[in-house]
């Protein structure tokens, strides 16, 4: 009973490289999220979708982009990651529903140099 | 504009001593709250929701439409109730959450 699951858990890049965060969920859930988690500053979400080939801007998008090409995968982007980009990231989906909880992977803790 | 407000950022409580974790929210519709909670090395999850009005590990927490808050409570803390506790709100369609700054609750033995 996987859940939504997160890779990797651990990454550290260098400025201007770049990578891709894997989310994936196995509840057939409608909705996905990005957050991510700085001190002081709770979860802010970055990106999200409401269903498969659709994605739509957070409140604090710039430098990441998504993709959701299959329902149960969604992709975090850094083009070219920079220090302010260090942080937690965590993934989360949910059914449709405003009463719904969402449920959320383990995160992935990323180190910008 | 949407906003949910915790403004403690450290909570340290006795065990056994009462809990109370501030939440307040801004916002112009009818809003969907709920209480996550983060243990240590443990992912986020769901603790409470305004709409099922259950108590979770004793927790409970009440919806105060004219105050605006959703303050979560529990008579008795544990240590094992230390973490961190975000409160959430969700917009009405439901497929946007904000999230509050988050309390770190230590309950001290």
């Amino acid at each position: 009973n996987a859940g939504v699951t997160q890779t990797p858990k651990f990454r550290v890049l260098k400025t201007g490289q770049s990578m891709t965060l894997l989310c994936a969920q196995d509840m057939n859930h409608e909705y996905m999220y990005w957050y991510r988690q700085d001190p002081g500053m709770g979860l802010r979400l970055i990106h999200y979708s409401v269903g498969e080939g659709t994605t739509a801007k957070g409140e604090v998008p710039d430098g990441y982009n998504v993709s959701r090409l299959k329902k149960q995968n969604f992709l975090l982007g850094l083009e070219s990651a920079a220090p302010s980009q260090t942080s937690v990231y965590f993934c989360a989906s949910t059914t449709q529903g405003g009463n719904q909880p969402q449920h959320f992977g383990d995160g992935t803790r990323l180190s910008i140099l | 504009a949407q906003r949910v407000t915790q403004p403690e950022k450290l909570l340290s409580v006795f065990k056994g001593a009462p809990v109370e974790l501030k939440c307040n929210y801004s916002y112009s519709g009818s809003p969907e709250l709920f209480w996550y909670v983060q243990y240590s090395r443990q992912r986020l999850q769901l603790l409470l929701r305004h709409i099922s009005r259950e108590s979770i590990k004793g927790f409970t927490a009440d919806l105060n439409k004219g105050e605006t808050s959703f303050h979560l409570k529990k008579p008795f803390a544990q240590e094992e109730d230390s973490a961190m506790y975000y409160c959430a709100l969700t917009n009405t369609g439901g497929f946007k959450t904000i999230f509050g700054a988050g309390t770190r609750l230590f309950v001290k033995a």
